[in-house]
């Protein structure tokens, strides 16, 4: 069974920071793996699509890699602000279904 | 492009009251649509898959009698919750997809609570 761990849980970190979120899962046989955010009472945003074939996504500050072998996703945050503060969720597609991770709390303040 | 609504956007229901959650591909055709469960400080829980115009798929632990799927077409899913009690307050997430080779594009959440 395919889970999909986040670490660290929760982050503060000050304005300005390089900051790096980690994502685990224990079934390397995905197709692709994606990172998202989430506001507080809101849906999800889609940052980044990792597909099975590559090995990073950027997006202006955002960088994700992805390392298949050893089940392992990170998403790169440059320069953090305020703005950034949210919940990150990594989600794999493992067959026909999309499993979370556990999420991981951000925030950044002035 | 690729925008999945739902509605309503929250919903505050007495117990024992049935509530329905309607989940739109606004600009595409969605050969599947999922409904997943948010609970405080968790995270996305899949409850079942549907797929247009056959019965839904649960998830191990969530009752198909309780939770009523109907994907009647291309880009309308509901959700029904039946006998509604304290316990299935909760935020319900849907996404949408065109094919098994496409990614999931997912609405803004419904928030129900359940008096």
């Amino acid at each position: 069974k395919q889970e999909v761990t986040q670490i660290p849980a929760a982050l503060s970190v000050p304005e300005g920071e390089n900051l790096v979120l980690n994502c685990s899962f224990t079934d390397s046989a995905i197709y692709n793996l994606q990172w998202f955010r989430q506001d507080p009472g809101k849906g999800l945003t889609s940052l980044l699509l990792i597909q099975s074939s590559q090995r990073e996504q950027t997006s202006g500050r955002l960088n994700a890699s992805l390392d298949k072998s050893s089940g392992r996703s990170t998403l790169y945050i440059a320069a953090s602000q305020p703005g950034d503060s949210a919940t990150y969720l990594c989600a794999v597609y493992n067959t026909d279904k999309l499993i979370f991770g556990t999420g991981t709390r951000l925030q950044v303040f002035p | 492009g690729a925008v999945v609504s739902q509605h309503p956007s929250w919903v505050i229901c007495k117990s024992g009251t049935s509530v329905k959650i309607e989940c739109r591909s606004l600009d595409f055709q969605a050969t599947t649509m999922f409904w997943y469960r948010q609970f405080p400080k968790q995270s996305l829980m899949l409850m079942a898959t549907s797929n247009e115009g056959s019965k839904a798929t649960y998830e191990q632990g969530v009752e198909k009698d309780k939770f009523l799927i109907n994907h009647a077409s291309l880009t309308l899913s509901t959700l029904t919750v039946t006998s509604a009690h304290p316990e299935d307050s909760s935020f319900y997430i849907c996404s949408a997809r065109v094919n098994s080779a496409s990614e999931q594009f997912f609405g803004p959440g419904t928030r129900l609570t359940v008096l």
